[in-house]
């Protein structure tokens, strides 16, 4: 079964409106979420590093300001897409680092953002 | 920067071919590399790891190899299936403390086998 569960799955908000995306880590501690985003036809793209208790890390080119990632505890990071429009729709998918086994990744299932 | 990069980008076969999916990165100080399959709209799906210092791994019909020094990874899939047919992801994990356990993917190569 899943050890990283990832909600909602798909998701439809209206242009300007927030929303969140949970990443849960279900049976193992992750100091380290991984985000990234995927568009049409194109690669996964690393857009910020999460870590627990501290601020996340953000590639170049993603505005902290606008997804705002938070790791309060070491099973849950969110990612909260703030005052969203379309050119956000994407697909979000996280990952966790299990150190207790050799730093093995597990993903989540994903996220669909639809904004209209 | 890591970049990795996956040939061919689309490949269309009949169902019982051999295949051979290619994968080259830039940085060969890697920590672990990766096979993916990703159906359309679906999240992820491991396929194999290969560790750094692992050659290859195998998984039923897929085998997957590794040569580190010359920064390239086959997938090979034999006797292909319609089931078969997905998106292959190619992934690299650094290997230094801030990049460990972030990956670097590839486009990908979209597999079509028919029947």
């Amino acid at each position: 079964g899943a050890v990283v569960s990832q909600h909602p799955s798909r998701v439809i908000c209206k242009s300007g409106t927030s929303v969140k995306i949970e990443c849960r880590s279900l049976d193992f501690q992750a100091t380290t979420m991984f985000w990234y985003r995927q568009f049409p036809k194109q690669s996964l793209m690393l857009m910020a590093t999460s870590n627990e208790g501290s601020k996340a890390t953000y590639e170049q080119g993603v505005e902290k300001d606008k997804f705002l990632i938070n790791h309060a505890s070491l099973t849950l990071s969110t990612l909260t897409v703030t005052s969203a429009h379309p050119e956000d729709s994407s697909f979000y998918i996280c990952s966790a680092k299990r150190q207790s086994s050799g730093n093995t990744i597990y993903f989540g299932e994903g996220s669909w953002l639809t904004v209209v | 920067k890591q970049e990795v990069t996956q040939i061919p980008a689309a490949l269309s076969v009949p169902e019982g071919e051999n295949l051979v999916l290619n994968c080259s990165f830039t940085d060969s100080a890697i920590y672990n590399l990766q096979w993916f399959r990703q159906d359309p709209g679906k999240g992820l799906t491991s396929l194999l790891l290969i560790q750094s210092s692992q050659r290859e791994q195998t998984s039923g019909r897929l085998n997957a190899s590794l040569d580190k020094s010359s920064g390239r990874s086959t997938l090979y899939i034999a006797a292909s299936q319609p089931g078969d047919s997905a998106t292959y992801l190619c992934a690299v994990s650094g290997d230094r403390g801030s990049t460990l356990g972030r990956l670097y993917f590839g486009r990908g190569t979209q597999l079509t086998v028919w029947p």
